[in-house]
């Protein structure tokens, strides 16, 4: 079955670069995803990498997709106190069909 | 961008009750929706698809009779927890899209259901 896996928790100091890591089980997923979720608060999607790419570049995100090794990494650049949140991994096999997410890892960043 | 809206944002009752949730695609037509309840600390997990006009389809070990889904027009759905236990107490989130037109689900801001 499918399978989304996350490191826990992450803490850094403001400003330095952030990575979240992710790896995932089925080698069918096409899209993958980075959601954030703010305390109380939905997913927000930062961003999402096809499966044909290796990196994807938004500001101060890149999306590394390694996909021989299923791993997938989410960098943030100059991380803020307002980056502070849960970030989940998730995949999808097709563009609209289920997602399914890993446990999030909590980013906590400190001034 | 595309706004989903959930009401309530918080809910308490009491056992034995039941609880309606409603989803709203505020300005676009969502022909698909998803439920998703999400337990602390733990990931999302999907629990229904519905599309408009027909039934949900239900993930494995959901109760489909627990959680009644009704998708009766293209920006409405509700989840209705019916004679809710305490451990039906979860955050609940829906998600919209437009499956023919883009992959990305829009996210509601999840509604908290405590079960007394």
């Amino acid at each position: 079955g499918e399978d989304v896996e996350q490191s826990l928790f992450l803490s850094v100091r403001e400003g330095d670069s952030s990575v979240i890591n992710c790896t995932y089980t089925d080698s069918s997923s096409t899209y993958l995803y980075w959601y954030k979720q703010e305390p109380g608060a939905g997913l927000q999607l930062l961003t999402y990498i096809f499966s044909n790419m290796d990196m994807k570049q938004d500001q101060r995100l890149t999306v590394l997709l390694n996909k021989k090794d299923k791993h997938l990494s989410l960098r943030i650049a100059d991380t803020q106190t307002g980056d502070s949140a849960i970030y989940f991994c998730a995949e999808s096999i097709g563009g609209y069909s289920t997602l399914t997410f890993g446990k999030g890892t909590m980013l906590l960043v400190s001034p | 961008g595309a706004v989903v809206s959930q009401h309530p944002s918080w809910v308490i009752c009491k056992s034995g009750t039941s609880v309606k949730i409603e989803c709203r695609s505020l300005d676009f037509q969502a022909t698909t929706m998803f439920w998703y309840r999400q337990f602390p600390k733990q990931s999302l997990m999907l629990m229904a698809t519905s599309n408009e006009g027909s039934k949900a389809t239900y993930e494995q070990g959901v109760e489909k009779d627990k959680f009644l889904i009704n998708h009766a027009s293209l920006t409405l759905s509700t989840l209705t927890v019916t004679s809710a236990h305490p451990e039906d107490s979860s955050f609940y989130i829906c998600s919209a899209g437009v499956p023919r037109e883009s992959y990305e689900q829009y996210f509601g801001p999840g509604t908290r259901l405590t079960v007394t």
